[in-house]
């Protein structure tokens, strides 16, 4: 059954860099079929996609947030990864890694637990 | 952006009522690219309803989505104690994909 797993801080500072990765088990971030993706929820507040990674490397953003987002994927680990910089407070926030199907593929139809990441100084 | 504007934003009922959510959009979803989600507390989204009225896997039937363009409804027939959640739609016509704020399915 297909898991999705986040890692990484769950406390930072303000201007530093958030780096939260997603290990996905059975099922291969390189197979083609899917896309990967990442979503946030501030507390209390709703969803926002933040964006995704194709099976061959490419990337979509939010316009929101592309300025300061990079996705990336490591296929020989079966992870992919965030990095947001230059953090602040708005970016407090449950950060969820999902699996992306449907013809567009922006339906998420497989989610990871989820990861508190607080910004604070 | 489309941007998805949910109502009513609480909706207070009893077990064995029908809840009946509605999802607007500012521009249409073609080919019904909308889907529904159910959040519980501490928990992650889970699919529910894709391409506006197909149930996900493993989802029971009292759950029944429908629309199209601009106007969509998800139904709960006779809630279940387990249905009381907050509801999202989604659209994935048009990147960047976007949710709506979200109903609150509470008990009355």
């Amino acid at each position: 059954q297909l898991q999705l797993q986040e890692s990484g801080p769950g406390l930072l500072k303000p201007s530093q860099t958030l780096s939260l990765t997603c290990t996905v088990s059975d099922d291969s971030i390189s197979s083609g079929t899917f896309y990967w993706g990442w979503v946030r929820q501030p507390p209390e507040k709703g969803l926002e996609w933040l964006g995704s990674i194709t099976y061959s490397g490419n990337t979509y953003y939010n316009p929101s947030l592309e300025s300061r987002l990079t996705i990336s994927a490591d296929t020989s680990r079966n992870q992919f990864s965030l990095s947001l910089i230059s953090v602040t407070a708005a970016d407090t926030a449950i950060y969820y890694c999902a699996r992306l199907g449907g013809y567009t593929r922006g339906l998420f139809d497989s989610w990871g637990q989820g990861t508190l990441v607080t910004v604070s100084s | 952006e489309i941007v998805l504007t949910q109502s009513p934003a609480t909706l207070s009922l009893s077990p064995g009522e029908r809840a009946t959510l509605s999802c607007r959009a500012s521009q249409s979803v073609s080919t019904s690219y909308l889907a529904w989600y159910q959040q519980k507390p501490g928990q992650a989204p889970r699919l529910l309803i894709y391409g506006a009225s197909t149930r996900a896997t493993a989802i029971p039937d009292r759950f029944s989505g429908r629309g199209s363009a601009t106007d969509f409804t998800l139904t709960i027939n006779s809630l279940e104690p387990e249905d009381f959640a907050i509801y999202y739609c989604q659209q994935y016509d048009s990147s960047p994909w976007t949710f709506g704020h979200g109903t609150k399915v509470e008990i009355k």
